[in-house]
Parts: structure tokens; sequence; C-alpha cells
């Protein structure tokens, strides 16, 4: 079965701290994505990474960095975190080669910036 | 601009009975996605309906897919309190590993 672990569950942060959001996955999936989860949103991908150094961004890039100096940990940073990036971040993985593009998720952690 | 629509995004089912969560999207797509959200968790894989026409099912849970409507079905049989949870369509993004989701539909059963 395909792991995708973040690296907390629960974090409080203070507005105009650095955040750094872990992400592992153990299935040497190429491509690794970040979603924040908002009531009435749905998921918005954040960034998206295709291999080892290389990134996307996403359709909610602003305020937001990353980092994926190995395959398989993709990492999500909050250069000064505000109140407006208090939400559940979701982390996923997918294989490259396949004819469909089914992500698995990791656990989520809910992020409250206050 | 590509979009997914699910509707209804709240559904409150009685034990026992049918329903049908619908997902609608923009262009054309021949996969489409359906995950579970519990409350507090994060997302399961459910289905992936891979060409026009494919059906699949588990348990009480089954997932249709129209490509010529750009349609997709997911199909509660007897609702049981255990289907609560939030149900999430997503497909392709043309040419693309990314996925576009829909906004969620949030399903209480109650007895």
């Amino acid at each position: 079965d395909v792991k995708v672990t973040q690296s907390s569950r629960y974090l409080v942060k203070r507005t105009g701290e650095k955040v750094f959001l872990e992400c592992v996955q153990d299935m040497d999936h190429e491509n690794m994505f970040w979603y924040r989860q908002d009531p009435g949103l749905g998921l918005r991908l954040i960034y998206f990474s295709y291999d080892v150094k290389m990134k996307e961004k996403g359709d909610i890039p602003e305020g937001y960095s990353v980092s994926r100096e190995k395959k398989e940990r993709f990492s999500l940073i909050l250069e000064s975190a505000s109140t407006n990036q208090t939400s559940m971040y979701l982390c996923a993985s997918t294989v490259t080669g396949l004819s469909y593009n089914e992500q698995f998720f990791g656990p989520g952690t809910r992020l409250t910036v206050l | 601009e590509l979009k997914v629509e699910q509707n209804p995004l709240f559904l409150s089912m009685q034990e026992g009975k049918n329903y049908t969560i619908y997902c609608n999207y923009s262009t054309t797509s021949d996969r489409l996605y359906w995950y579970r959200q519990d409350p507090g968790k994060s997302l399961e894989s459910l289905f992936v309906l891979l060409s026009n026409g494919a059906v699949k099912q588990e348990g009480r849970l089954m997932a249709s897919l129209d490509t010529k409507a750009r349609l997709s079905t997911l199909h509660i049989t007897a609702a049981v309190h255990d289907l609560s949870a939030t149900y999430f369509c997503a497909r392709d993004r043309p040419n693309d590993y990314k996925l576009s989701f829909g906004a969620g539909t949030t399903v209480t059963v109650r007895a």
C-alpha cells in the first residue's frame, strides 16, 4: 500500500513565523502535490513537483514556497505565516507512467495561525 | 476554464433509502475519480473510472461515467450510517498529472 505521511497532524503558529510542513511518501512516486482544503472550496492546488528539485505553481501559490531535495520528500514553506493561511493542508503523490493519475493522500496537517 | 461541479453539496439521507450524487465537468475527459473523506481525516480513493460507460461498484456504492454528457454519478444503495462522509469527484487536467476537484458533497445518514 502507498503510504504518505505528514510531519504534524496539528500545528499552531503565530503571524509572521516561518512554517515548514513536511510530506514523505514511500512508493517512489515521481509526482507530489500540496493542497489546502477550506470549507466550501474543495481542494485547491498550491504547488506541484514532478521530480527532484522541480516545482510548478498550482492555482494558489501566493505566500507559499516548496522544496524537493529528495524524491520521497516534499516540503511546503510558509515564509511569513498569516491568519488567512489557517487551513487544512494535504499532501498527495502519484506515479508517472500509468494511464491515469490516481492520487494518494497523507493524513493532513491542520494549521492554525494566530 | 476547467470546472468540476458537484451537487448537491449537502445531502441528508435516511437509512435504507437510495440516493445519487452528481458530478458535472467542463471539457472532455475519459478519467474521473471519486474520493471519500471522513471528518478530520484525509481523502481515500474510492473509484477510478477510465472510459465512457465505466461502472464500478464497492458495497453500497456504485460509480458510473458518461463522458459524452460530461457526467459521473455516485449512487448509494440502502444508505447506512457508516456512509456519512464527504465525497469528492475529480478529473484530470488535460496533458497533466494534476487533478481538479469538485467542492465535495457532505453526506449525513440519519436513522
